[in-house]
């Protein structure tokens, strides 16, 4: 059974058009991070939840913003998507900070 | 100086070969080690937690130089679905996991 989901696995989108991508997950694990990994390249951490507490990394461009309303869920948001946001989003969990973490099979992102 | 680096390869070997993989950290408080396993246009997942003293898995071996700052993976009797990029994953102090670029591994029959 899949355990971190990620929806939807392939999304379209036109330049400056928000997007929304989602994860959710049935680990109960208390960290949720999202990565962009483009082409030949190590997956970038964007930004994490601890529980409810919000992690930004310093180099996130503001275009991407994150929500959790739960413990399940969690949304990277995309306010304005350029050329260059092109790239697979992954989402991963673990159950606490520098613990094993989990996958989803990614979203890849098309911006035309 | 990146905080974990990798030979990018691409390996290619024999079936039946073994092959070794090493990779770097810079930081030496670093705690945790892992050895990923990433499928073309898939996500990662994890292959081994790598402990000091060293750990096996059936065919894979992992190891920790906290001396020397390295880790390494050696695969033996590869297979062909043994393809695959191997990433590196360091952490330390936080909670950022420090990925490398990935070794790329293709396994010929």
């Amino acid at each position: 059974d899949a355990m971190v989901i990620q929806n939807p696995r392939y999304q379209v989108t036109q330049f400056g058009k928000p997007v929304t991508l989602s994860c959710s997950q049935t680990l109960n694990h208390n960290v949720m991070y999202w990565y962009q990994q483009k082409s030949s390249q190590a997956p970038k951490l964007l930004f994490h939840y601890y529980d409810k507490d919000f992690n930004n990394e310093a180099d996130t461009p503001d275009n991407f913003q994150s929500r959790r309303p739960n413990t399940s869920f969690c949304f990277l948001d995309i306010r304005s998507p350029g050329l260059g946001d092109a790239a697979m989003y992954l989402c991963a969990t673990s159950r606490d900070r520098q613990e094993t973490q989990y996958f989803g099979p990614g979203t890849r992102l098309l911006v035309l | 100086r990146k905080e974990v680096e990798q030979d990018p390869g691409p390996f290619n070997v024999p079936e039946g070969a073994t092959v070794a993989f090493n990779c770097t950290y810079s930081n030496s408080a670093s705690q945790s080690f892992f050895w990923y396993r990433q499928d073309c246009r898939k996500e990662p997942k994890l292959l081994m937690s790598v402990y000091s003293s060293g750990n096996e898995d059936g065919r894979f071996t992992a190891q920790l130089n906290r001396a020397s700052q390295y880790i390494s993976l050696l695969i033996r009797d590869s297979k062909l679905s043994d393809s695959a990029t191997y990433l590196c994953v360091v952490t330390h102090t936080g909670n950022q996991f420090y990925f490398g670029t990935g070794t790329s591994l293709t396994v010929i029959p």
